[in-house]
This record gives C-alpha cells, structure tokens and sequence, in this order.
C-alpha cells in the first residue's frame, strides 16, 4: 500500500510565478490536509479538504493561495504570483477518517528566486 | 487549543533511554496526547497516543501523570538513526482536523 505522495519534491519559481503543488493521498483515504513548514521551525496548518469539498482553511492566506481535491485526481494546493516569503517545504498528509491518524508526505520544497 | 512546551534541543548517547517531557498545562477533558517524529527532508511520522496513565508500543513509552498537564516520551536504548526532531501535540480526538504542531525537541544522538 502506497504512503502519501507529492510531486514534485523540489519546485522552484520565480517571484510573480504560480506553484502548483501535487498531492496523492493513502489508498482509501478521503481526507487531506496541508501544512506549510518554515526553516527550523514546527508544521503550520494550512486548509483540510474532503473529496470536492474544503472543511476547513483557516490557516491559509486569504490571497494567491487556493487548494482543491478533486473526484478524480490528487489534491492540488495552487499557489499564485509567488514571492520569497512563500519558500517553505510543504506537506500534504492524508487520513482515513475525520480525527483519525495523519499519514504524511514526504513533502514540496518550495523555493522563490 | 493547548499549547506545548517541550526542551529546544537534547543530547544522548547510543544505547541510552531518552525522556522528553512535555508541558500542556491547559489541556482540555478530550484532549489526547500525541508525539510525532521527523527526520530531516521528510513527513513528520507518528509515534504514539494516550490519554492517561502509560502507553507502549514497539518504538516507544508514553508516561501520562494523574492531571495531564505534563507528559514523557521516553525512547529505549537509541541508536543513531533515532537523532530528530520530535513533536508533542495535543488533539482533540474523533474531531480534530488541524494538527499544531510546536517548534520540537530537537536530539541528537551520539556515537
């Protein structure tokens, strides 16, 4: 059984640019989350969605960002007109119920020339 | 949501048993306590859960007192491949979506 998967791992854009971050959940699951982590410091979470629905994003910037988890298809986490302030490593984990156990990727790392 | 504090940063040696403790003062009644772990370049992994009193399973201890305002996750015998960076959360279990996590303890394990 597959974990979690992202693509792609590394991802560099230049400043005005859009990342388009993939994300592959569990076999099974049908809820996702992603986190945004900065150097040196702990995971922030960012939106959790349920297949073609967000249930929660309060820790995304209401500007540039928007996520989706399609029927069909990985979850997609859009970030537009990047900046150097959006460089980070990003995680996508994945659970097979609400509350349940998170199973993580192994992450994008974003960086913004 | 209950904050955490744990250590920065610790140092062992193989084959030592590790205590990392972690406050959460205000944890809630449904509040469980949860360590993950992370290795450089990867996803935060999961280590173990409780409520109260102990939990054990293969990787590792988790000594929870009478008033759950603080816990210990207590690793056996390490071994190198045990240096990260580990994270207590408290989450509120069968609801909880977001995970928070705090900065970590960071360990480092020595030959």
């Amino acid at each position: 059984n597959a974990g979690v998967m992202q693509n792609p791992r590394h991802l560099v854009r230049r400043r005005g640019q859009e990342a388009r971050l993939r994300c592959s959940p569990m076999k099974g699951h049908s809820h996702v989350y992603w986190y945004r982590q900065l150097p040196e410091e702990g995971l922030k979470f960012m939106v959790y969605l349920q297949k073609e629905n967000i249930i929660d994003e309060s820790g995304m910037p209401k500007e540039r960002f928007s996520a989706e988890f399609p029927k069909e298809g990985p979850s997609i986490l859009r970030i537009q007109q990047v900046v150097r302030g959006d460089s980070a490593a990003y995680f996508c984990a994945s659970s097979g119920d609400r509350g349940a156990e998170q199973y993580f990727g192994p992450g994008t790392r974003l960086t913004v020339t | 949501l209950a904050k955490t504090t744990q250590p920065i940063s610790m140092d062992s040696y193989e084959g030592q048993e590790v205590n990392i403790t972690c406050s959460h003062n205000n944890i809630a009644t449904n509040d469980y306590i949860t360590w993950y772990q992370q290795f450089p370049s990867q996803g935060p992994r999961f280590i173990i859960q409780g409520y109260k009193t102990k939990v054990t399973n293969e990787v590792a201890s988790l000594f929870i007192p009478a008033d759950r305002k603080s816990s210990t996750l207590s690793l056996p015998r390490v071994s190198l491949s045990d240096t990260a960076v580990y994270y207590c959360l408290v989450v509120l279990n069968n609801a909880g979506n977001m995970l928070t996590f705090g900065g970590g303890t960071r360990l480092m394990v020595k030959p």
